[in-house]
């Protein structure tokens, strides 16, 4: 079975600074993993995936993560947090074989202060 | 590109009441899965169909099911509605099936709630 952590319900940041999103994975095999956001009323909005080669995955609106094989972690990060980024962020993992099936995290919320 | 578009919004039934939720993949897209978002579970996979068939099942009682058509449109159905089962329903569609890489793109939800 399949399975994500998102230890931090909520992380606090002051807009400017980096921020970091953490993630670690268990999952049977070689993983896919994902990287959500959710504003409020709205469905799951993709940022990033990965799936194989440089463990630095650059995604949409200057996200990125860092997979770790040995941790089995995929922390989500930003160098400098923007206020518009408080949202939900889900991480998510995918069995290369169990089809589509996302597994989800349970989501940090992320508060970016001015 | 249209995104994946899902119908109605918001509805509100009665316990004992069946419901029928409908999700239009992106053009293109034939993959189709259902997830039921709720602040006490968040999100778990329901089911996902690609080219008509069910492909993947979570675990959820037989109260719920799906369908797909030929056009890759989905829907998915909720028999003998139960409290519980007041939450987000998002569809996500996917380019190709189970060996590729490509990531789902969700629609915005229907809300169901369930008095």
């Amino acid at each position: 079975a399949q399975s994500v952590a998102q230890p931090e319900d909520q992380v606090n940041v002051a807009e400017g600074n980096p921020l970091t999103v953490k993630c670690t994975y268990s999952v049977s095999g070689n993983p896919y993993l994902f990287w959500y956001v959710q504003y409020p009323n709205r469905g799951l909005q993709f940022l990033l995936k990965y799936i194989t080669g440089d463990n630095l995955v650059k995604g949409s609106y200057g996200f990125e993560a860092e997979f770790n094989k040995s941790q089995t972690s995929f922390h989500l990060k930003k160098p400098s947090a923007l206020v518009s980024d408080s949202a939900l962020y889900f991480c998510a993992v995918r069995a290369y074989n169990a089809g589509n099936m996302l597994t989800f995290g349970g989501g940090t919320r992320l508060m970016v202060k001015p | 590109k249209a995104g994946v578009t899902q119908t109605p919004r918001y509805l509100i039934k009665t316990r004992g009441q069946q419901v029928t939720l409908s999700c239009s993949p992106i053009s293109g897209h034939r993959s189709v899965s259902w997830y039921q978002q709720t602040p006490g579970q968040g999100l778990q996979f329901l089911f996902e169909y690609f080219s008509e068939t069910q492909r993947n099942k979570g675990n959820f009682p037989g109260r719920f099911s799906g369908r797909q058509f030929s056009n890759s449109r989905s829907e998915m159905n909720v028999s003998t509605l139960e409290l519980g089962d007041s939450a987000l329903y998002l569809c996500a569609s996917s380019v190709l099936g189970s060996t590729t890489s490509y990531e789902q793109y969700f629609g915005p939800g229907t809300r169901l709630t369930v008095t």
